[in-house]
């Protein structure tokens, strides 16, 4: 059975930084994309980042971009986000998600954790 | 700014057909992008319902359907049920953005 466990979140303030990490396991982590979205409260999905299976190949929403890092140790079955210069507008439910689908434009997302909190506030 | 835009609510009484439209442009759907749909249960992580434009996952029931065309995809409910409540979003990639996109969000609501 698939499982995806994310961790790492909490309370910030504006400026700071933070790592989440999605821990896999039930399939071959090495063999398949990941992703980052994010949902603030009470509001929609929003995708944040990808990163192909060979984590070479990575992906951000303009939103993050530049403050955002994404990274996977596939020896470990974990998926990473770093994450600096944090803002309010960055407070959201994180969820690391598995992906499926080929090529990259078709890539969706199978398999989802539960998510984790991040709340940037002074 | 999403650049994929669906109804914000769409209802219906139990047992009958809704649908939820999926809007978007020539750089993301209207490229070839496949789209995706997903259900979000209240207080729940999104769980996917619709891969590859109209392929259900194992599990998902066939009251469930989707189809696309020109720059805009549509998620059919038939046999509307109470556990069907739920935000629903269509997700694709979009070229100019070299990213992947979600929708808006609908809630459907069991009246």
């Amino acid at each position: 059975e698939v499982y995806l466990s994310e961790s790492g979140g909490g309370l910030v303030q504006p400026g700071e930084s933070l790592r989440l990490s999605c821990a896999a396991s039930g399939f071959t982590f090495s063999w398949f994309a990941m992703t980052w979205v994010r949902q603030a409260p009470g509001k929609g999905l929003e995708w944040v980042s990808a990163l192909h299976d060979d984590g070479v190949g990575r992906f951000y929403a303009g939103s993050v971009k530049g403050r955002f890092t994404v990274s996977r140790d596939n020896s470990k079955n974990t998926l990473y986000l770093q994450m600096s210069s944090l803002r309010p507008e960055d407070t959201a439910v994180y969820y690391c998600a598995k992906g499926a689908g080929d090529p990259t434009r078709n890539y969706y997302f199978d398999y989802w954790g539960q998510g984790v909190m991040v709340t940037v506030s002074s | 700014q999403s650049l994929l835009t669906q109804p914000p609510s769409v209802s219906g009484a139990p047992g009958q057909r809704v649908t939820v439209s999926c809007t978007g442009s020539r750089s993301n759907i209207g490229a070839g992008s496949d789209v995706h749909w997903y259900q979000q249960l209240p207080e729940t992580a999104p769980k996917l319902l619709i891969f590859g434009n109209n392929n259900r996952p194992s599990g998902v029931p066939d009251r469930f359907s989707a189809s696309k065309s020109g720059t805009s995809a549509s998620l059919a409910i038939t046999g509307l049920q109470a556990e069907d409540e739920a935000d629903y979003y269509c997700q694709s990639f979009d070229s100019s953005l070299s990213g992947f996109v979600f929708g808006t969000g609908t809630k459907v609501t069991v009246l």
